[in-house]
């Protein structure tokens, strides 16, 4: 079935970038989510890449989209402590389907 | 716009019990979803809802879980009886349609099953 990965931790100071970094394995995802969850929240949607596009950049966050590696990547630019929490990468294939990575846990030091 | 409302927030029962969880989308919106999310996982999508008729439930342990959505708004999912893997937080979504639209999140209900 399909699967996301996702590496589990990162950590870096203030000010500094951050990528998060995410594969999955459906080759027929049409959308590619990146999702924030901040402690006892749900989930906050960050933005979107569909599969045809290679970047996407939105203020502070920029999205890389290898669709050959299937490797997708967020880079939040200017870290701040406020964007310390879990990230989680998600695929919706043609079908309709969601699958969620186990999300990567950032910690922004001061 | 209010956002996606769930109940209770907490639970805590024993296994073998029953509970149930409610859903109040957003206003207007057609599709609605359960995940149930273990702690240190991603959500995992349980049901999918189009209006009222069910969409995707294939992740759904039909044994013990059951979902509806009688007149296309709330929505109650239901665990009967529960097992202590059960415990996890259980995020109902909302969205005015499918996969290229936003889903919107609600705050969970957080389960424990002692």
């Amino acid at each position: 079935g399909e699967d996301v990965e996702q590496s589990l931790f990162l950590s870096v100071r203030e000010g500094d970038s951050s990528v998060i970094n995410c594969t999955y394995t459906d080759s027929s995802s049409t959308y590619l989510y990146w999702y924030k969850q901040e402690p006892g929240a749900g989930l906050q949607l960050l933005t979107y890449i569909f599969s045809n596009m290679d970047m996407k950049q939105d203020q502070r966050l920029t999205v890389l989209l290898n669709k050959k590696d299937k490797h997708l990547s967020l880079r939040i630019a200017d870290t701040q402590t406020g964007d310390s929490a879990i990230y989680f990468c998600a695929e919706i294939s043609n079908a309709g389907k969601s699958t969620f990575g186990d999300g990567t846990t950032l910690t922004v030091k001061p | 716009e209010a956002g996606v409302a769930q109940s209770p927030r907490y639970k805590i029962i024993e296994k073998r019990q029953s509970v149930a969880f409610w859903c109040n989308p957003i206003s207007g919106h057609a599709t609605l979803y359960w995940y149930q999310q273990i702690l240190g996982q991603g959500p995992k999508l349980l049901i999918q809802f189009q209006n009222n008729g069910v969409v995707d439930d294939s992740q759904l342990p039909k044994d013990r879980f059951s979902a509806e959505r009688l007149k296309g708004v709330d929505s109650t999912l239901k665990i009967q009886p529960a097992k202590l893997e059960d415990s996890a937080v259980y995020l109902c979504a909302s969205s005015s349609g499918t996969a290229n639209t936003e889903a919107f999140f609600g705050q969970g209900t957080r389960l424990t099953v002692v």
